[in-house]
């Protein structure tokens, strides 16, 4: 039981770039999460998905997409890269059970935009 | 919408000693859910505890645990006998009720320093 597999767990962008983070989850979850972490400033919710191919804008969805075409696997895709989506990304799922379950966190992606 | 507030950015304590976080939030709702999570410098979140805001009674994890002031809308942690592994950021987190499935909102995150 792996958990949330983020990759890749760094990387470095030139301005204008694109890329896709992924993230995969083996525990069944319903909920997946997008969240980009700022030093000082916690962590701001991008993208979220209530399950497969459905999803919804966060407070900073600006510059992403997403799809969620499993159940599993929920992609972050970064359009045309600028320095201000350098951050930590992290991916998290829950098991959605009439009250809320707390998040489980994958490990994070270091991503920086020069 | 919901904001959490973490007013200490960073705190100090000796080795052993017994040291309080605070967290505030504001909200509108009733019931809902409130969660500390710690975050050590390898990045991974750890979930430390979490509380129900319908539950009067505050949840402990052994060393850890809260006060829930549910009028004053305060959320702190309590960490009995520091050690050295609980250096780490701390974040506070609100959840809606019914799900949750909009995800959690998150304080600015205070940073524990454990003095040997």
């Amino acid at each position: 039981n792996a958990g949330v597999t983020q990759t890749p767990k760094f990387r470095i962008l030139k301005i204008g770039q694109s890329m896709t983070l992924q993230c995969a989850q083996d525990m069944n979850h319903n909920y997946m999460y997008w969240y980009r972490q700022d030093p000082g400033m916690g962590l701001k919710l991008i993208y979220y998905s209530v399950g497969a191919g459905i999803t919804d804008k966060g407070e900073v969805p600006n510059g992403y997409n997403v799809s969620r075409s499993t159940t599993e696997d929920f992609p972050l895709r970064l359009e045309l890269a600028a320095p201000s989506q350098t951050s930590v990304y992290f991916c998290a799922s829950s098991y959605a059970q009439g009250e809320i379950s707390p998040l489980h966190f994958g490990n994070g992606t270091r991503l920086t935009v020069t | 919408a919901q904001t959490v507030t973490q007013s200490q950015p960073e705190m100090s304590v000796q080795e052993a000693e017994t040291v309080t976080l605070s967290c505030t939030y504001d909200t509108s709702e009733s019931d809902y859910y409130l969660f500390w999570y710690k975050q050590p410098p390898s990045r991974q979140m750890i979930l430390v505890i979490r509380q129900e805001a319908y539950k009067q009674q505050n949840a402990t994890e052994n060393r850890f645990s809260v006060n829930f002031q549910k009028a004053a809308k305060s959320f702190s942690l309590k960490i009995s006998d520091s050690q050295l592994g609980d250096a780490a950021m701390y974040f506070c987190a609100y959840g809606h009720s019914g799900g949750g499935a909009d995800g959690l909102t998150f304080g600015k995150g205070t940073h524990l320093i454990i003095q040997p």
